[in-house]
Protein backbone atom coordinates (compact mmCIF):
# COMPACT_ATOMS: atom_id res chain seq x y z
CA UNK A 1 0.00 0.00 0.00
CA UNK A 2 1.15 3.98 -0.84
CA UNK A 3 1.94 6.14 2.36
CA UNK A 4 -0.08 8.39 1.25
CA UNK A 5 -2.50 7.79 -2.21
CA UNK A 6 -4.41 10.26 -3.85
CA UNK A 7 -7.07 9.97 -7.09
CA UNK A 8 -4.80 11.71 -9.53
CA UNK A 9 -7.82 13.39 -11.65
CA UNK A 10 -7.71 15.54 -13.53
CA UNK A 11 -10.83 16.99 -11.64
CA UNK A 12 -12.24 19.62 -14.57
CA UNK A 13 -14.60 21.73 -13.28
CA UNK A 14 -16.68 25.07 -14.03
CA UNK A 15 -15.95 28.09 -12.36
CA UNK A 16 -18.10 28.10 -9.30
CA UNK A 17 -18.06 24.48 -8.86
CA UNK A 18 -17.57 22.96 -5.61
CA UNK A 19 -14.70 20.25 -5.67
CA UNK A 20 -13.79 17.21 -2.91
CA UNK A 21 -10.16 15.70 -2.70
CA UNK A 22 -9.61 12.78 -1.21
CA UNK A 23 -6.44 10.91 0.40
CA UNK A 24 -5.23 8.11 2.31
CA UNK A 25 -2.26 7.42 4.23
CA UNK A 26 -0.93 3.86 5.38
CA UNK A 27 1.15 5.04 8.84
CA UNK A 28 -1.19 5.45 11.44
CA UNK A 29 1.73 7.03 13.85
CA UNK A 30 1.57 10.58 11.51
CA UNK A 31 1.26 13.32 13.47
CA UNK A 32 0.50 15.98 11.59
CA UNK A 33 -1.22 16.63 7.83
CA UNK A 34 -1.56 19.07 5.28
CA UNK A 35 -3.07 20.07 1.71
CA UNK A 36 -0.09 21.77 0.04
CA UNK A 37 -0.65 23.24 -4.10
CA UNK A 38 1.67 23.14 -6.59
CA UNK A 39 2.00 24.99 -9.54
CA UNK A 40 3.74 23.29 -12.80
CA UNK A 41 7.02 23.42 -12.19
CA UNK A 42 7.36 25.71 -9.00
CA UNK A 43 7.87 24.44 -5.09
CA UNK A 44 4.71 23.07 -3.06
CA UNK A 45 3.12 25.77 -0.84
CA UNK A 46 1.24 25.19 1.79
CA UNK A 47 -2.46 26.04 1.49
CA UNK A 48 -3.73 24.37 4.94
CA UNK A 49 -2.88 22.46 8.04
CA UNK A 50 -5.38 19.98 8.82
CA UNK A 51 -6.94 18.43 12.01
CA UNK A 52 -9.04 16.13 13.35
CA UNK A 53 -12.27 19.05 14.13
CA UNK A 54 -12.10 20.13 10.72
CA UNK A 55 -10.61 23.69 9.69
CA UNK A 56 -12.11 25.86 7.42
CA UNK A 57 -10.30 29.07 5.58
CA UNK A 58 -12.18 31.00 3.25
CA UNK A 59 -13.19 29.00 0.01
CA UNK A 60 -11.27 26.05 1.74
CA UNK A 61 -12.17 23.04 4.03
CA UNK A 62 -10.17 20.20 5.14
CA UNK A 63 -11.19 17.47 7.66
CA UNK A 64 -9.18 14.21 8.98
CA UNK A 65 -10.66 11.40 10.12
CA UNK A 66 -7.69 9.53 12.08
CA UNK A 67 -9.66 5.87 12.56
CA UNK A 68 -9.75 5.46 8.88
CA UNK A 69 -6.43 7.46 7.65
CA UNK A 70 -8.43 9.76 5.63
CA UNK A 71 -7.76 13.29 4.99
CA UNK A 72 -10.61 15.20 2.66
CA UNK A 73 -10.10 19.05 1.03
CA UNK A 74 -12.64 20.59 0.03
CA UNK A 75 -13.12 23.92 -2.52
CA UNK A 76 -16.42 26.32 -2.95
CA UNK A 77 -17.00 28.83 -5.58
CA UNK A 78 -14.21 27.46 -7.45
CA UNK A 79 -11.93 30.19 -9.29
CA UNK A 80 -10.02 29.96 -12.52
CA UNK A 81 -6.86 30.84 -9.99
CA UNK A 82 -7.38 26.95 -8.00
CA UNK A 83 -6.52 25.43 -11.07
CA UNK A 84 -2.78 23.40 -10.06
CA UNK A 85 -2.05 19.82 -8.62
CA UNK A 86 -3.04 19.61 -4.52
CA UNK A 87 -1.07 17.71 -2.85
CA UNK A 88 -1.71 15.59 0.35
CA UNK A 89 0.93 15.47 2.51
CA UNK A 90 1.19 13.35 5.62
CA UNK A 91 4.64 14.43 8.66
CA UNK A 92 5.82 10.73 9.29
CA UNK A 93 7.88 10.20 12.47
CA UNK A 94 11.48 8.55 11.68
CA UNK A 95 13.73 7.29 14.04
CA UNK A 96 15.30 10.28 14.93
CA UNK A 97 13.06 13.23 13.10
CA UNK A 98 10.18 13.53 11.18
CA UNK A 99 9.71 13.56 7.39
CA UNK A 100 6.90 14.90 5.12
CA UNK A 101 5.72 11.89 2.86
CA UNK A 102 3.79 13.43 -0.33
CA UNK A 103 0.93 11.70 -2.53
CA UNK A 104 1.23 11.94 -5.82
CA UNK A 105 -0.92 15.09 -6.34
CA UNK A 106 -4.43 15.78 -7.95
CA UNK A 107 -4.84 17.75 -10.80
CA UNK A 108 -7.73 20.65 -10.86
CA UNK A 109 -8.89 22.18 -13.59
CA UNK A 110 -11.31 25.23 -13.24
CA UNK A 111 -12.53 26.48 -16.71
CA UNK A 112 -14.66 29.80 -17.63
CA UNK B 1 6.42 37.07 4.00
CA UNK B 2 9.95 35.42 4.93
CA UNK B 3 11.63 33.23 1.98
CA UNK B 4 13.79 30.34 1.55
CA UNK B 5 16.25 31.46 -1.18
CA UNK B 6 17.35 28.53 -3.79
CA UNK B 7 19.93 29.49 -5.82
CA UNK B 8 21.11 28.58 -8.99
CA UNK B 9 17.48 28.22 -9.85
CA UNK B 10 18.83 26.26 -13.08
CA UNK B 11 22.20 23.94 -12.92
CA UNK B 12 23.02 22.18 -16.26
CA UNK B 13 26.35 19.93 -15.54
CA UNK B 14 27.99 16.76 -17.28
CA UNK B 15 27.59 13.19 -16.16
CA UNK B 16 30.30 12.72 -13.04
CA UNK B 17 30.70 16.43 -12.20
CA UNK B 18 30.30 17.92 -8.69
CA UNK B 19 27.45 20.19 -8.45
CA UNK B 20 26.75 22.31 -4.99
CA UNK B 21 23.09 23.13 -4.11
CA UNK B 22 22.91 26.61 -2.12
CA UNK B 23 19.72 27.00 0.26
CA UNK B 24 18.98 30.15 2.28
CA UNK B 25 16.44 29.08 4.79
CA UNK B 26 14.14 31.20 6.87
CA UNK B 27 16.22 33.17 9.63
CA UNK B 28 14.68 31.70 12.98
CA UNK B 29 13.70 28.26 11.56
CA UNK B 30 15.73 25.53 12.89
CA UNK B 31 14.98 22.44 10.56
CA UNK B 32 16.36 22.16 7.36
CA UNK B 33 15.35 19.84 4.46
CA UNK B 34 16.23 18.45 0.96
CA UNK B 35 13.74 17.19 -1.17
CA UNK B 36 13.54 16.56 -4.53
CA UNK B 37 11.06 15.99 -7.64
CA UNK B 38 12.14 14.08 -10.74
CA UNK B 39 9.95 15.44 -13.26
CA UNK B 40 6.38 14.12 -13.85
CA UNK B 41 6.74 12.17 -10.36
CA UNK B 42 6.25 12.94 -6.59
CA UNK B 43 8.10 15.18 -3.89
CA UNK B 44 10.57 12.92 -2.29
CA UNK B 45 12.67 13.26 1.15
CA UNK B 46 16.23 12.97 0.41
CA UNK B 47 17.53 14.49 4.10
CA UNK B 48 16.59 16.14 7.57
CA UNK B 49 19.06 18.28 9.09
CA UNK B 50 19.02 19.60 12.48
CA UNK B 51 21.65 21.36 15.27
CA UNK B 52 24.44 20.63 12.78
CA UNK B 53 23.61 17.44 11.80
CA UNK B 54 21.92 15.02 9.84
CA UNK B 55 18.65 13.76 11.60
CA UNK B 56 17.82 11.34 9.33
CA UNK B 57 18.13 10.63 5.52
CA UNK B 58 16.14 8.33 2.43
CA UNK B 59 17.75 5.33 0.77
CA UNK B 60 18.01 7.59 -2.03
CA UNK B 61 20.62 10.02 -0.03
CA UNK B 62 23.40 7.59 -0.55
CA UNK B 63 27.04 8.49 -0.30
CA UNK B 64 27.04 11.01 -3.70
CA UNK B 65 25.20 13.27 -1.75
CA UNK B 66 26.72 15.33 1.30
CA UNK B 67 24.94 17.93 3.45
CA UNK B 68 26.64 20.96 5.10
CA UNK B 69 25.26 24.32 6.86
CA UNK B 70 29.12 26.73 6.39
CA UNK B 71 27.96 29.50 8.08
CA UNK B 72 24.88 31.07 10.18
CA UNK B 73 22.84 30.80 7.08
CA UNK B 74 23.68 28.61 4.60
CA UNK B 75 22.78 25.10 3.86
CA UNK B 76 23.96 22.72 0.97
CA UNK B 77 23.40 19.91 -0.18
CA UNK B 78 26.76 18.40 -2.67
CA UNK B 79 26.34 15.90 -5.48
CA UNK B 80 29.81 14.67 -6.03
CA UNK B 81 29.32 12.66 -8.60
CA UNK B 82 26.30 13.11 -10.71
CA UNK B 83 23.97 11.04 -13.17
CA UNK B 84 21.62 10.95 -15.14
CA UNK B 85 19.17 10.01 -13.05
CA UNK B 86 20.24 12.71 -10.45
CA UNK B 87 18.13 15.36 -12.98
CA UNK B 88 15.03 16.56 -10.97
CA UNK B 89 14.20 19.17 -9.15
CA UNK B 90 15.99 19.98 -6.05
CA UNK B 91 13.84 21.63 -3.43
CA UNK B 92 15.05 23.57 0.21
CA UNK B 93 12.48 23.89 3.38
CA UNK B 94 12.75 24.78 6.57
CA UNK B 95 10.15 25.29 9.67
CA UNK B 96 10.44 25.91 12.92
CA UNK B 97 9.33 22.82 14.65
CA UNK B 98 9.78 19.26 13.17
CA UNK B 99 6.29 18.78 13.51
CA UNK B 100 4.71 22.13 11.11
CA UNK B 101 4.32 22.37 7.87
CA UNK B 102 7.14 23.49 5.92
CA UNK B 103 8.15 26.48 3.75
CA UNK B 104 9.75 25.25 0.73
CA UNK B 105 11.81 27.54 -1.58
CA UNK B 106 11.79 27.98 -5.15
CA UNK B 107 14.25 24.86 -6.20
CA UNK B 108 16.73 24.63 -8.31
CA UNK B 109 16.33 22.84 -12.07
CA UNK B 110 19.41 20.25 -12.20
CA UNK B 111 19.60 18.95 -15.72
CA UNK B 112 22.25 15.87 -15.93
CA UNK B 113 23.39 15.69 -19.58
Amino acid sequence: RKEVEQDPGPFNVPEGATVAFNCTYSNSASQSFFWYRQDCRKEPKLLMSVYSSGNEDGRFTAQLNRASQYISLLIRDSKLSDSATYLCVVNTPMEYGNKLVFGAGTILRVKS
Amino acid sequence: EPEVTQTPSHQVTQMGQEVILRCVPISNHLYFYWYRQILGQKVEFLVSFYNNEISEKSEIFDDQFSVERPDGSNFTLKIRSTKLEDSAMYFCASTPRDSYGYTFGSGTRLTVV
